[in-house]
């Protein structure tokens, strides 16, 4: 088993709608999270955090779940500029070693 | 401010050449990480230094592969010889500190053939 799973998707929206994308992850000594953005033959760039409480950013919103060992991020409003592939990453701890999800492609069409 | 600089930003090569990548971190960056991205195996960490000593070079995938970091402004990583499944992006990153973000360079793609 992986230890970051993602639906590669693709998942085609239209402009204007909502969607989620989850991540499982199978250490439940995991310690820190984080969505990363990747746009088409670039590197990947931070997105944001997750935290245990949730947390929001503008139209963005990450979950973490660690009884289910799962995270999620919910885009609202999706725009054009939005498509991209969506990385999953956690630390395990002890370092910075981050793990990375293979990523979940977004198409925002008009 | 730059950022994390890689190169070159494209590599062909043959089978069995040498093949070095380069990277300049982020000045004042003391964490430095080299990945590898495929289409089927996502990004793979494989290794990582810290204050120029590396920590964990246990995704490194063999004897072929070799990683240096001799200052804080410059690391190299070298696969010798070359194989055509070493074809991929390989990125650097640095961090500071316990700052788990990492910023990223632009990635060399590398193909073998």
């Amino acid at each position: 088993r992986k230890e970051v799973e993602q639906d590669p998707g693709p998942f085609n929206v239209p402009e204007g709608a909502t969607v989620a994308f989850n991540c499982t992850y199978s250490n439940s000594a995991s310690q820190s999270f984080f969505w990363y953005r990747q746009d088409c033959r670039k590197e990947p760039k931070l997105l944001m955090s997750v935290y245990s409480s949730g947390n929001e950013d503008g139209r963005f919103t990450a979950q973490l779940n660690r009884a289910s060992q799962y995270i999620s991020l919910l885009i609202r409003d999706s725009k054009l500029s939005d498509s991209a592939t969506y990385l999953c990453v956690v630390n395990r701890g002890g370092g910075n070693k981050l793990t990375f999800g293979t990523g979940t492609q977004l198409k925002v069409e008009l | 401010d730059a950022g994390v600089i890689q190169s070159p930003r494209h590599e062909v090569t043959e089978m069995g050449q040498e093949v070095t990548l380069r990277c300049k971190p982020i000045s004042g960056h003391n964490s430095l990480f080299w990945y590898r991205q495929t289409m089927m195996r996502g990004l793979e960490l494989l290794i990582y230094f810290n204050n120029n000593v590396p920590i964990d070079d246990s995704g490194m995938p063999e004897d072929r592969f070799s990683a240096k970091m001799p200052n804080a402004s410059f690391s190299t990583l070298k696969i010798q010889p070359s194989e055509p499944r070493d074809s991929a992006v390989y990125f650097c990153a640095s961090s500071w500190g316990s700052n788990e973000k990492l910023f990223f360079g632009s990635g060399t793609q590398l193909s073998v053939l």
